[in-house]
């Protein structure tokens, strides 16, 4: 059984730069969650994807989209990157449908916004 | 809207001592609770969850009841090792879309001395 594997690990982006940050999820997992975590601070949700369509959306502007692609794998994008913008995002995947599907997390992607 | 509260930390114990981490959680319906754990420069795993009114969720020797009467899902353990420092994150799920998201809290990190 593959997990949730994330890339880049680390990266770095100057304010006003977009960036494109990959999951791939679990196998057998068809919904994919994204979650952003600053220092010390617990996880808040961004948005999550299902059948390659938004299905749902945390407090957090337009700036920040998606994509879930055939093979369930999803891309976050966060346009005009700001300095608060700084964290750790982390992805996780589960199955549609089935109540308290645990959510598998990947370990992140660490962007620092410079 | 939904929140979670948990202790705050740092948490710092011996080898073999008791644990209690608190959360308390306020929720519309009838939410599920979870405890995560973070290991350093890993995501997060599923520790334990609860999906009803005193249930208990138990995992690697940790517990937590689902209190609805104090609105609390405390983490407790008889005895930790070394190897239990780590954050550990309280959550709940509501429905997100035709899905469950979490809403974290804040984390509480515990660090076990030899």
């Amino acid at each position: 059984e593959t997990g949730v594997t994330q890339s880049p690990t680390h990266l770095i982006k100057t304010r006003g730069q977009q960036v494109t940050l990959r999951c791939s999820s679990q196998s057998g997992h068809n919904t994919v969650s994204w979650y952003q975590q600053a220092l010390g601070q617990g996880p808040q949700f961004i948005f999550q994807y299902y059948r390659e369509e938004e299905n749902g959306r945390g407090n957090f502007p337009p700036r920040f989209s998606g994509l879930q692609f055939p093979n369930y794998s999803s891309e976050l994008n966060v346009n005009a990157l700001e300095l608060d913008d700084s964290a750790l995002y982390l992805c996780a995947s589960s199955l549609q449908g089935i109540r308290d599907s645990p959510l598998h997390f990947g370990n992140g992607t660490r962007l620092t916004v410079t | 809207g939904n929140s979670v509260t948990q202790m705050e930390g740092p948490v710092t114990l011996s080898e073999e001592a008791f644990l209690t981490i608190n959360c308390t959680y306020t929720a519309t319906g009838y939410p599920s609770l979870f405890w995560y754990v973070q290991y350093p420069g890993e995501g997060l795993q599923l520790l334990l969850k609860a999906t009803k009114a005193d249930d208990k969720g138990s995992n690697k020797g940790f517990e937590a009841t689902y209190r609805k009467e104090t609105t609390s899902f405390h983490l407790e353990k008889g005895s930790v090792q070394v190897s239990d420092s780590a954050v550990y994150f309280c959550a709940l799920s509501e429905r997100g879309g035709s899905n469950y998201k979490l809403t974290f809290g804040k984390g509480t990190l515990l660090t076990v001395n030899p």
